[in-house]
């Protein structure tokens, strides 16, 4: 079973640039989501992609996006970035209607650094 | 709204002895699922336990148990033999309400760092 992967491990981005982020889910699921962790916080739910749709957003401004391919695999999309925008991104997969014990199991993360 | 709440910023625990960890939520959701994960300084998330609402019997999980009681809004997370593996930040997350097409969004608490020491 391979579990979720993230690419790129680390990347550094100037103010105002535009990065994307990519996520393949573990083998079977069917969900994505997307969280922001900044340092020293707990994570914060960006948006979830369930059948190639966005499927909940968190209070995350438009300049957030994302996309779900076929394959279930994500991209994490940030336009005009800030310097608020430097945190660890984690993706996190899980299987949609598996019932209560739905569980949401997480990838290595992406540290992005805006300068 | 959900909300889950930890006080503990950092806890110290002798190898091979238990520790506690604490976590309370907050939701007017009848039905919820509590998790924990444990965060190394890797930053990779990694599943510990899940105790849903209305399961009836506290969740254990190898060395892992959640102390889960409803009527106080409590989810503690108990590891017993602790080990030096076992030092990272450990988070507790609520999620909401299975239901047809909603989002499965995870509110995570601020987390606990735990050291275990030799």
């Amino acid at each position: 079973e391979t579990g979720v992967t993230q690419s790129p491990t680390h990347l550094i981005k100037t103010r105002g640039q535009q990065v994307t982020l990519r996520c393949s889910s573990q083998s079977g699921h069917n969900t994505v989501s997307w969280y922001q962790q900044a340092l020293g916080q707990g994570p914060q739910f960006i948006f979830q992609y369930y059948r190639e749709e966005e499927n909940g957003r968190g209070n995350f401004p438009p300049r957030f996006s994302g996309l779900q391919f076929p394959n279930y695999s994500s991209e994490l999309n940030v336009n005009a970035l800030e310097l608020d925008d430097s945190a660890l991104y984690l993706c996190a997969s899980s299987l949609y209607g598996t019932g209560n014990q739905e569980t949401q199991y997480f990838g290595p993360g992406t540290r992005l650094l805006v300068l | 709204a959900q909300k889950i709440t930890q006080t503990q910023p950092g806890m110290f625990v002798q190898e091979k002895e238990a520790v506690t960890l604490d976590c309370t939520y907050d939701t007017s959701d009848p039905s919820y699922g509590l998790f924990w994960y444990k965060q190394p300084s890797s930053g990779e998330m990694i599943f510990l336990i899940y105790q849903g609402s209305y399961d009836q019997q506290n969740a254990t999980e190898g060395r892992y148990s959640l102390n889960f009681q409803k009527a106080r809004k409590s989810a503690n997370l108990v590891i017993s033999a602790s080990q030096l593996g076992d030092s990272a930040m450990y988070f507790c997350a609520m999620r909401p309400p299975i239901s047809s097409g909603s989002a499965r969004q995870l509110t995570f608490g601020s987390g606990t760092q735990l050291t275990v020491l030799p």
